[in-house]
């Protein structure tokens, strides 16, 4: 069974500061790893996904992502904290065996930027 | 292209009461979700399908029903509301197992 934690279920940081985001991951086979946000009252949009090569992955609004293998780590993180990056965050993870279609996400991180 | 969209966008069922939600994409994608999300729960998996014709239960399908007639359409039934399935419900799709996932903006669902 495959599996995600994101342990922090509030992160606050003050604006212009370096945020993370925190995710670990659990598949029997290779992950392919995937960021959401979620602004209020709209559905989920994508932010970046590692599937293989690089473990420096960089997505939308300035956010990048590390795959860590040996910690089954995804941390979202972004240099220079904007206001207009609260929302919620979800991680998912789907295992690279063929056959496995179904993507399970983590309870999602409020993230709040402090003017 | 408008993407994903889901009809209605809000709903107040009676206990025992059926309805159908709505999920349309027009991008053409083989793979289509219904998710469920729950406050501080994260997104549940309910059916998805791999194609027309083809559909598979997810992590909490009970309650629900699904049918994939065409490419585009994905509707999810509610036979019998409960209380329990108050929540709000994403559609998704994706052109591949390993693409983005495109969602819909949302039913909230009420069952009282």
């Amino acid at each position: 069974a495959q599996s995600v934690a994101q342990p922090e279920d509030q992160v606050n940081v003050a604006e212009g500061n370096p945020l993370t985001v925190k995710c670990t991951y659990s598949v029997s086979g290779n992950p392919y790893l995937f960021w959401y946000v979620q602004y209020p009252n709209r559905g989920l949009q994508f932010l970046l996904k590692y599937i293989t090569g690089d473990n420096l992955v960089k997505g939308s609004y300035g956010f990048e992502a590390e795959f860590n293998k040996s910690q089954t780590s995804f941390h979202l993180k972004k240099p220079s904290a904007l206001v207009s990056d609260s929302a919620l965050y979800f991680c998912a993870v789907r295992d690279s065996g063929a056959g496995s279609y179904q993507l399970t996400f983590g309870k999602g991180t409020k993230l709040s930027v402090i003017p | 292209n408008a993407g994903v969209t889901q009809t209605p966008k809000f709903r107040i069922l009676k206990i025992g009461q059926s309805m159908t939600l709505q999920c349309t994409q027009d991008m053409n994608h083989n793979y289509m979700y219904w998710y469920r999300q729950d406050p501080g729960m994260g997104l549940k998996l309910i059916y998805y399908s791999v194609g027309a014709g083809i559909t598979d239960k997810g992590e909490v399908p009970n309650g629900y029903n699904v049918s994939r007639s065409t490419t585009e359409d994905f509707p999810l039934r509610l036979e019998l509301a409960a209380p329990s399935q108050t929540s709000v419900y994403f559609c998704a799709s994706t052109p591949g197992r390993t693409d983005t996932q495109y969602f819909g903006p949302g039913t909230r669902l009420t069952v009282l």
